[in-house]
């Protein structure tokens, strides 16, 4: 059965300190591997998506990478604006089309 | 470009009422469709996903139905709400398989109360 696990579940960074969120997965096949990142009342807004292990995209302070068994969201430098709840999700090659999500880090970046 | 709406965006609803959350995408065709429940402090939980007008699949057996009447809109039904129904309720779409971009897209989510 597919899974995503997720951790840590909460995260309080100083402002510029950096760390890392780790999302672990279970797959028959990777389809694909997303993150995305969710503001309190809001839907998740997409933000990478990693199709193959030493994958890597990155976006401002953001960089997330890939193996053949974890991801990484890498933060750097963050900011308090980088506070909010960061989601990881997999889709697998069996033709469902399914997305199964993690649970997330809440994040939270004091000044 | 493509958008997603959803509506509406907070509901209160008694016990027992019936529940219709309509969720429109614009700018693409046959794209799959999806529904998700995300409880307070949760991941999101599956509940629907369609790969085209009629085709829908459920994950997991609730109180809840969902139907596509047209190839870009996706409604989520209730005839009677329970309790366990409360929750944020969020509509996603994705391009059919065969593109490289195979992210999914959310709408704003519609908060359900039911009292």
């Amino acid at each position: 059965e597919d899974q995503v696990t997720q951790s840590p579940e909460a995260l309080r960074l100083q402002e510029g300190e950096s760390s890392s969120l780790n999302c672990s997965y279970t797959v028959s096949g990777l389809r694909g591997l997303f993150w995305y990142r969710q503001d309190p009342g809001k839907g998740p807004e997409f933000l990478f998506t990693l199709y193959s292990a030493g994958e890597e995209k990155e976006k401002e302070r953001l960089k997330a990478t890939l193996t053949k068994k974890e991801s990484f969201l890498h933060i750097t430098a963050p900011k308090p604006e980088d506070s909010a709840t960061y989601l990881c999700a997999v889709q697998s090659t069996s033709g469902t089309y399914k997305y199964i999500f993690g649970t997330g880090t809440r994040l939270k970046v004091l000044a | 470009s493509q958008t997603i709406h959803q509506w509406p965006a907070t509901l209160v609803q008694p016990v027992g009422s019936p529940l219709s959350l309509e969720c429109t995408v614009e700018g693409t065709s046959n794209p799959n469709l999806y529904w998700y429940r995300q409880a307070a402090g949760r991941g999101l939980q599956l509940l629907f996903y369609s790969v085209g007008i009629g085709q829908i699949s459920s994950e997991v057996p609730q109180n809840l139905s969902a139907s596509r009447p047209q190839d870009r809109q996706f409604i989520l039904s209730s005839k009677k709400l329970l309790l366990s129904d409360s929750g944020f309720y969020l509509c996603a779409w994705s391009r059919t398989g065969g593109y490289s971009n195979t992210e999914a897209f959310f709408g704003q989510g519609t908060r359900l109360t039911v009292v």
